[in-house]
């Protein structure tokens, strides 16, 4: 059982480049989400998911455009990346409650992260 | 807004000494709170989490957390550090999404 599975682990860009982060999981989870994460400021939302076909913004989406076609792939895109966008970005995922507002509080379960540095 | 804060940015604990992470939040209703640990280069673990009922919550890795409405508080303890407990913690928040505080990184000392 691989849980979620981000690739790359480390990427170097240039300014302007466009890329994209790989995010599977194979736990059947309905909601898939991003998050950045930058010293002193925790880890911020950038886009989720509830299910395939299904996206919304987080705190932080300018710059990254998701789609999600299936129930295990969630990719986040950077159209030009710039340097703010250096990061450690990590995906994550759980199972979804029928409850409306517990819905996505499960426990996620997180991707080992992956490194982005524009340069 | 809703949210959680932490104040502690680091904290030092000896081996083998109590500690106490404090989290405090800010929301009108009762919240689903969490704790999560990050050990270095690693991605997030839930420690522990509370949606309601008894407000000490028992963890993994021998933690635990105590919600207090009246001090809209979360603090996380652990009564005897290890040195594999060095590692970052944040406290995170549910309400339709799942946010997180800046985060306490604890450095252990033998």
């Amino acid at each position: 059982n691989a849980g979620v599975t981000q690739t790359p682990k480390f990427q170097v860009l240039k300014t302007g480049q466009s890329m994209t982060l790989q995010c599977a999981q194979d736990m059947n989870h309905e909601y898939m989400s991003w998050y950045r994460q930058d010293p002193g400021m925790g880890l911020r939302l950038i886009h989720y998911s509830v299910g395939a076909g299904i996206t919304d913004q987080g705190e932080v989406p300018n710059g990254y455009n998701v789609s999600r076609s299936t129930t295990e792939d969630f990719p986040l895109r950077l159209l030009s990346a710039a340097p703010s966008q250096t990061s450690v970005y990590f995906c994550a995922s759980s199972y979804l409650t029928t409850s409306g507002r517990a819905s996505g509080a499960n426990v996620l379960t997180f991707g080992a992260g992956s490194r982005l540095t524009v340069l | 807004a809703q949210s959680v804060t932490q104040p502690d940015i680091h904290i030092t604990v000896s081996e083998g000494a109590s500690l106490e992470l404090r989290c405090n939040y800010s929301y009108g209703a009762t919240p689903y709170l969490f704790w999560y640990v990050q050990s270095p280069g690693q991605g997030l673990q839930l420690l522990l989490k509370y949606f309601s009922g008894d407000t000490l919550v028992q963890g993994i890795k021998g933690f635990e957390a105590e919600f207090k409405r009246s001090q809209s508080s979360f603090n996380l303890r652990k009564p005897s550090v290890h040195w594999s407990d060095a590692a970052e913690y944040f406290c995170a928040f549910y309400d339709y999404k799942l946010s997180f505080g800046a985060g306490t990184t604890v450095t252990v000392r033998a």
